[in-house]
């Protein structure tokens, strides 16, 4: 079966440079989830796009910004990148009728150097 | 807000035994989901299994079951035959009922090491 693909899954970046996170979630599923995994730490919800809109907002910097397009995918942006944010990214993805169950994508090691 | 406590940062148990890890949680609502997250070396985050809190009956998936009890915010997984490949790092979640597409909230996750 189809599962979440996320892009790149490795990236290194140096302070105050910009990075692009992408996420293709399975198909016919509609609601894209972005969540943050420090190391040692449990994942930290950030943002959560339905139907092209954002549904929730958690601890999200403002320095980040995401958005969700026409084809389901999501781009989660990150600018003036600091150290701590170096973590694991996840994307996860939800459809219809499947008890509210989220599938995550394999994440974006994120170093930032 | 709702809260996740996993209170046993690591597990240990012999292959082909059974070991129960801890999850309880807060909450004022009455309609939510729970799950139970596997993350192995990889990181991937898989999902193990999951109950609706409105089903009484604890849900069961192969040699993964639950114990689920709603009065007491309790929420245990056990694994029975452990396996080599059971060794992870699991996290319960909640996922709120009452607001459509709500996000997850995690537990700080338990260790699980299966000894041969």
């Amino acid at each position: 079966a189809a599962g979440v693909i996320q892009s790149p899954r490795h990236l290194i970046k140096e302070k105050r440079e910009t990075a692009t996170l992408k996420c293709y979630p399975i198909p016919r599923h509609d609601t894209v989830y972005w969540y943050q995994q420090g190391p040692g730490q449990d994942p930290q919800f950030l943002i959560s796009f339905y139907e092209k809109m954002q549904s929730d907002k958690g601890s999200i910097p403002d320095r980040f910004s995401a958005q969700q397009f026409s084809d389901y995918h999501s781009e989660l942006n990150m600018s003036s990148l600091e150290l701590g944010d170096s973590a694991l990214y996840f994307c996860a993805s939800r459809g219809q009728g499947d008890a509210e169950t989220q599938y995550f994508g394999p994440g974006t090691r994120l170093l930032v150097l | 807000a709702q809260t996740v406590t996993q209170s046993q940062p690591e597990m240990s148990v012999q292959e082909a035994e059974t070991v129960t890890l801890s999850c309880t949680y807060d909450t004022s609502e009455s309609d939510y989901y729970l799950f139970w997250y596997k993350q192995p070396p990889s990181r991937q985050m898989i999902l193990v299994i999951r109950q609706e809190a409105y089903k009484q009956q604890n849900a069961t998936e192969n040699r993964f079951s639950v114990n689920f009890q709603k009065a007491a915010k309790s929420f245990s997984l056990k694994i029975s035959d452990s396996q080599l490949g059971d060794a992870a790092m699991y996290f319960c979640a909640y996922r709120s009922g009452e607001t459509s597409g709500s996000r997850l909230t995690f537990g700080e996750g338990t260790q699980l090491t299966v000894n041969p």
